[in-house]
């Protein structure tokens, strides 16, 4: 079955300082997600990109949060400024089409220190 | 916005027993119900959905149910096997809203061999 790809794992940074994570959706998808799950709490949705932008984002992704599709390939996630609030599992997912199986990546644990 | 509860959020079953888990959602807009399986050091991953005009689905060994005038919908899987240790993950959506999923709380699930 394919798969949604994130690296790096585990990414560990001093708080103030910017991450990037990174996915690579399934190729022949179109929509993708950013969720994140802080340690036994659910999983929350971040924001959904559609067509090269943002089609909707919640109350979590504010300013310091941005995702770019670089490429044909990649999805990211960019983190301006970490708090250690920000210390999560980030899941990345996508999905062919509405009302389609969404497929969710491994995550990428981040620990803001 | 909407708002997803889980119970119980550990479960401990004896294997070949049945195991039921339960959601309730608070948007009565809502129209989408997955359940996701999240196994150690992996992302969630989809098991079964139901959409609104359907009140129960099964696939093998696993059956949801839904009613949507009580705003609750709940998992059932029999005949466990050890495998089927996880944490379980109900959602609820709309498939029009670019798949934004709202995730409960979880519940883990330990079948004893």
């Amino acid at each position: 079955e394919p798969e949604v790809t994130q690296t790096p794992s585990h990414q560990v940074t001093q708080m103030g300082q910017e991450v990037i994570l990174r996915c690579v959706p399934i190729s022949n998808h179109l929509y993708f997600y950013w969720y994140r799950q802080i340690l036994g709490q659910k999983v929350e949705f971040l924001v959904s990109f559609y067509n090269n932008e943002i089609s909707e984002k919640s109350e979590i992704f504010d300013d310091q949060f941005s995702v770019e599709r670089p490429d044909g390939s990649n999805f990211t996630l960019k983190i301006r400024s970490t708090k250690l609030e920000d210390s999560a599992m980030y899941f990345c997912a996508s999905t062919r089409g509405l009302g389609e199986k969404l497929f969710f990546g491994s995550g990428t644990q981040l620990s803001v220190l | 916005g909407e708002n997803v509860e889980q119970h119980p959020s550990t479960l401990s079953v004896q294997e070949g027993d049945s195991a039921v888990i339960k959601c309730t959602y608070s948007d009565s807009a809502s129209n989408y119900f997955p359940w996701y399986k999240q196994e150690l050091g992996k992302g969630p991953q989809l098991i079964i959905d139901i959409r609104s005009n359907v009140g129960e689905k099964k696939d093998q060994r696993i059956a949801v149910t839904l009613n949507k005038t009580a705003k609750h919908f709940s998992l059932h899987i029999t005949e466990t096997q050890p495998e089927d240790s996880a944490v379980y993950f109900c959602a609820a959506g709309s498939p029009g809203g670019y798949q934004k999923v709202t995730f409960g709380t979880g519940t883990k699930l330990q079948v004893i061999p």
